[in-house]
Order: structure tokens, then sequence, then C-alpha cells
């Protein structure tokens, strides 16, 4: 069982530097969420989305962009990178409605921006 | 803003003690969730609790709530050096649109010796 899969593992950038984090997941669910974490400062939400053609800003979403064209898919797109951009960053997943909204994480992508 | 606080920030045990971390948050919430990090790797969830409940059970883990304190704490009994990693509760705030928003603390880290 893949469950969310998100590629690649490490990436460095050049600033000014574009790229497309990627994440999958295989459990059919609604939710899906991008965080930052950075030393000392836990998780914060970039942007998430609640189905497919849905997405809202999370708490840090400047210089990021997210769509969602399938139910599967939650691409992340750094359009123009910056130092401050470096971090790990983790893709979670978690299915809708009234029962436990669980998140289940990627492994997450360790982003160097140089 | 980050939602959850947690201390402490660092616990070191001998195996066969028991854990207790705590976290507080600001806002009013529709549950509360730990999960854990091992180094380098993605979240796992651990137990999650309503608002409505005070106390959850799950294995060696116990979580309390007290939402008139905004307060929550966890409790790893007869703890084992596998348990050595960061904990971090995270907030699902009250209300149908933060649905699969989660805001986390800042994690505690927790070094078991064996």
């Amino acid at each position: 069982n893949a469950g969310v899969t998100q590629t690649p593992k490490f990436q460095v950038l050049k600033t000014g530097q574009s790229m497309t984090l990627q994440c999958a997941q295989d459990m059919n669910h609604e939710y899906m969420s991008w965080y930052r974490q950075d030393p000392g400062m836990g998780l914060r939400l970039i942007h998430y989305s609640v189905g497919a053609g849905i997405t809202d800003q999370g708490e840090v979403p400047n210089g990021y962009n997210v769509s969602r064209s399938t139910t599967e898919d939650f691409p992340l797109r750094l359009l123009s990178a910056a130092p401050s951009q470096t971090s790990v960053y983790f893709c979670a997943s978690s299915p809708a409605g009234q029962g436990a909204r669980v998140a289940f994480f990627g492994q997450g992508t360790r982003l160097t921006v140089v | 803003s980050q939602q959850g606080e947690e201390d402490p920030q660092a616990l070191s045990i001998q195996e066969g003690e028991n854990a207790t971390m705590n976290c507080s948050y600001k806002t009013s919430i529709n549950n509360l969730q730990w999960y854990r990090q091992n180094s380098g790797r993605g979240l796992v969830h651990l137990i999650l609790i309503r608002s409505n409940e005070r106390e959850k059970h799950s294995g060696r883990l116990r979580v309390t709530l007290d939402t008139s304190k905004k307060s929550s704490s966890l409790l790893i009994t007869a703890s084992r050096a596998a348990d050595t990693a960061s904990y971090f509760c995270a907030t699902e705030r009250a209300g149908g649109t933060s649905y699969g928003k989660l805001t986390f603390g800042q994690g505690t880290i927790l070094t078991v010796h064996p």
C-alpha cells in the first residue's frame, strides 16, 4: 500500500528557479495539504484542497501555487525559489466527512535554495 | 501563527519510565491529534481526541483534553528506546471550513535511553 508518495526526496535549486514538488495518494482521500517544516517551527500549512478543482490558501501561501485536477494528485509549484523557501515539505491526505479526519503524510521533500 | 505550544521542548528519560508531553492551543477545536516523527521521516498519526471527549487510550498512550483550559497531554507509559522521536500535537479548528486543515505545535523531542 503506497499511501502518500512525494517526489523528489531531495532537491537543490538556485535562487529564481522554479520547480514542482509532486504528491500522489492512492487512498481516495478528498482532502490534501502541503506543509513546510522549519527547525523549531513545527509544521505550517501552505495550501490545501478539499477536492478536485478546489484549493485554498493556508498560513504561509506566498511564493507557492497549487492545483488539483484529480483526486490523486496535488502538486506544489515554487514560482521563483528564494533561500527563505529552504525547508522540508510534507504532503498529507485525509478522508472527508464527520469521522476521524486523520492525516497521512508522505516522507517529505528536503529542499535547499542556494 | 502557531496554534499550539508544546512543553517541554525536549524530554530525556530512561527506558521503563513514563513520558508526559503537554500541548496548549488558542481557538475552539473539532479535534486534537498527536503525531510522531522519527528523524528524517514523515509524521505518523498516533491518536485523535474529539472536542467532546476528555480522555482516550490506545495501547501505551493516554491522551487527555481540557477544552476549558485549551490544553492536552500525551502520556506514554513504560517507554522504550524505540519511542525516541519528536511528538507533535495538531488541532483541527472548530467549524466545517477547517475540515482537513491542521495547525501544529512546535513539538517535543523525546529521547529514551536504554
